[in-house]
């Protein structure tokens, strides 16, 4: 069974870090590109970070950029965010996805942990 | 960056209703878009790949249409399970990957 599950979440203070992580199962990891998309409580969908297969290919949402970093080792069949200098508006349920093709885009992102929940706050 | 917008925002319908829900590319993709479906407190659910390429396993009365900047995802006869948000994502510029605001739609 394809399964990806994260781990990681918590609460923390406002400029303060956490890293997430997702295990990836089922499937051959490193044939695809992977992806973390982000949902404040009530709010809709939003694309945080995405990589490559090969990490060749990286890139961040600019509400992001320079804050968080997107990793992956495919020996382990794992991805992580690295979330640095958090604000309240970072706060939310944060997807681990996988993409249909190696590279980042053109297609979609077919499977879809079930979430780790971020909370920024004193 | 290319933004998506999605029209409506919510829609009412009843069981065996043709829905259609509409999205719109500030730029053209050509048919690099995909469809969504999430219920409350779960993940999404990929529906239709490259605008009109149906996810394995989705029920055929789910269609998707258009190329360039507009496009639609169609339900034929609305089930009792459709009643979900319904995203689209453009998938031609990375970065980035931008998600359409949502379509809620919701029992008449």
């Amino acid at each position: 069974e394809v399964q990806l599950v994260e781990s990681g979440g918590g609460l923390v203070q406002p400029g303060r870090s956490l890293r997430v992580s997702c295990a990836a199962s089922g499937f051959t990891f490193d044939d695809y590109a992977m992806h973390w998309v982000r949902q404040a409580p009530g709010k809709g969908l939003e694309w945080v970070s995405s990589i490559s297969w090969n990490s060749g290919s990286i890139g961040y949402a600019d509400s992001v950029k320079g804050r968080f970093t997107i990793s992956r080792d495919n020996a382990k069949n794992s991805l992580y965010l690295q979330m640095n200098s958090l604000r309240a508006e970072d706060m939310g349920f944060y997807y681990c996805v996988k993409d249909m093709k190696r590279e980042v885009g053109y297609y979609g992102m077919d499977v879809w942990g079930q979430g780790t929940t971020v909370t920024v706050s004193s | 960056d290319i933004q998506m917008t999605q029209s409506p925002s919510s829609v009412s319908a009843s069981v065996g209703d043709r829905v259609t829900i509409t999205c719109r590319a500030s730029q053209g993709i050509n048919s690099w878009l995909a469809w969504y479906q999430q219920k409350p407190g779960k993940a999404p659910k990929l529906l239709i790949y490259a605008a009109s390429s149906l996810q394995s396993g989705v029920p055929s009365r789910f269609s998707g249409s258009g190329s360039g900047t507009d496009f639609t995802l169609t339900i034929s006869s609305l089930q009792p399970e459709d009643f979900a948000t319904y995203y689209c994502q453009q998938a031609n510029s990375f970065p980035p990957l931008t998600f359409g605001g949502g379509t809620k739609v919701e029992i008449k």
